[in-house]
């Protein structure tokens, strides 16, 4: 099992761009997450889904989109990318004794 | 809605000290707890968790966090820390049953000093 794979890495992005955050399990969890994660705030819940086709918003989805079209991919997308999205974001999924496998991060800045 | 307190965001120690990080929760039902540890440049790993039973739960590395549920507290403690213990670590809570959301507290950097 490769577990949660993000990409990419590293992202520098201009005002009001898009991109997508890739996300992929090979666990077949059906529990997956986006979080953020910015300095003194810890880890926000973006997104969350429950299974394919179903998503649901976390504490933080202004600017952000999700969908989920199989079980095991979950991309994040920025509509309109602003200096306030500059963070590191992490996916997750939840195995089967209710614990989070997170992916690597990807840190994205925008300018 | 749930929520994690957690009260030392920075915490300083030599080698050999021992540890209790404080974290706190507010949630009306039963809940699941959790301590995770990120290490510089990684993403968060689980040291241990509590569903139920033994409040006392032992996790990796030696550590270990007690649930007491009169004080809705899940602190994590270390009897003798080490250099490579320098990490942030971070205490979570979801309430219990089916696919339910985590939330995180703030975290508490830890360092250590050899």
């Amino acid at each position: 099992n490769a577990g949660v794979t993000q990409t990419p890495k590293f992202q520098v992005l201009k005002t009001g761009q898009s991109m997508t955050l890739q996300c992929a399990q090979d666990m077949n969890h059906e529990y997956m997450s986006w979080y953020r994660q910015d300095p003194g705030m810890g880890l926000r819940l973006i997104h969350y889904s429950v299974g394919a086709g179903i998503t649901d918003q976390g504490e933080v989805p202004n600017g952000y989109n999700v969908s989920r079209s199989t079980t095991e991919d979950f991309p994040l997308r920025l509509l309109s990318a602003a200096p306030s999205q500059t963070s590191v974001y992490f996916c997750a999924s939840l195995t089967n004794d209710r614990r989070y496998t997170f992916g690597s991060g990807t840190r994205l800045t925008v300018v | 809605a749930q929520s994690v307190s957690q009260h030392n965001h920075h915490v300083i120690l030599s080698e050999a000290a021992s540890l209790e990080l404080g974290c706190n929760y507010s949630y009306g039902g039963t809940v699941n707890l959790f301590w995770y540890v990120q290490y510089p440049g990684q993403h968060l790993q689980l040291l241990l968790k509590y569903f139920s039973g033994d409040p006392l739960v032992k996790g990796i590395k030696g550590f270990e966090a007690e649930f007491i549920k009169s004080k809705f507290s899940f602190n994590l403690r270390k009897p003798s820390v080490q250099w490579s213990d320098t990490a942030e670590y971070f205490c979570a809570v979801s309430n219990s049953g089916g696919y339910q959301k985590v939330t995180f507290g703030i975290g508490t950097k830890l360092q250590v000093i050899p």
